[in-house]
């Protein structure tokens, strides 16, 4: 049973620059949430998709966008990059309990670590 | 805005030495999450509270969630090396599911 995938793990771009990240759920989850953890912070919440929606987003400007797709993989994208979006991405799954409120754990992925030069 | 808590941010310990983090809301939380990241790696989690006075158990960490559900603890009983890390208390509000973290606290184990 594989858990939360990330990828790619590792990325450098310059200030500018448009990125995409991707995720895959772990199995028999079907919402990603995504979350920037910038070095020595707590991770805070980007948005969440659920049924290949956006459902919730957190303090983030419209530079930051998403997508699911109907296997529940999910990608983030950043446009216009600026130093201040280095930072650990995380993606993270769950499964949505029945009538779709509330959900269970979050399992997290290892991350995507981007560097804006 | 909603923020979440977490003291200290850094805590040094003699291996075998107790550890404790707390965790506190501005705003009642519908359950509160605990995670452990160790040094490059990605948040794991540990344990969810639910319940109002909730406690649970696992070996020697001890987590607590306050009567009005705001704040929480994680206690670990005589420390080890392997408990090296930065430990987050994550809070949910209502349904909406997403986490709110708190800003971690780190831990290093002398030993």
């Amino acid at each position: 049973d594989a858990g939360v995938t990330q990828s790619p793990t590792h990325l450098i771009k310059t200030r500018g620059q448009q990125v995409t990240l991707r995720c895959s759920p772990k199995s028999g989850h079907d919402t990603v949430s995504w979350y920037q953890q910038a070095l020595g912070q707590g991770p805070q919440f980007i948005f969440q998709y659920y049924e290949e929606e956006e459902r919730q987003r957190g303090n983030f400007p419209d530079r930051f966008s998403g997508h699911q797709f109907p296997n529940y993989s999910s990608e983030l994208n950043v446009n216009a990059l600026l130093l201040g979006d280095s930072a650990l991405y995380l993606c993270a799954s769950s499964r949505k309990l029945a009538g779709g409120l509330n959900q269970e754990t979050q399992y997290f992925g290892p991350g995507t670590r981007l560097l804006v030069l | 805005g909603q923020q979440v808590m977490q003291i200290p941010q850094y805590q040094h310990v003699q291996e075998g030495e107790d550890f404790t983090t707390y965790c506190n809301s501005s705003t009642t939380l519908s359950n509160i999450q605990w995670y452990k990241q160790r040094p490059g790696g990605h948040p794991v989690f540990l344990i969810q509270l639910v319940k109002s006075g909730e406690v649970k158990k696992q070996k020697r960490l001890t987590f607590q969630f306050g009567e009005a559900k705001k704040n929480s603890s994680l206690h670990i009983t005589a420390t080890q090396t392997t408990d090296v890390g930065t430990y987050f208390c994550a809070g949910v509000r209502g349904s909406q599911g997403n986490l709110i973290f708190g800003k971690g606290t780190k831990l290093s184990v002398k030993p």
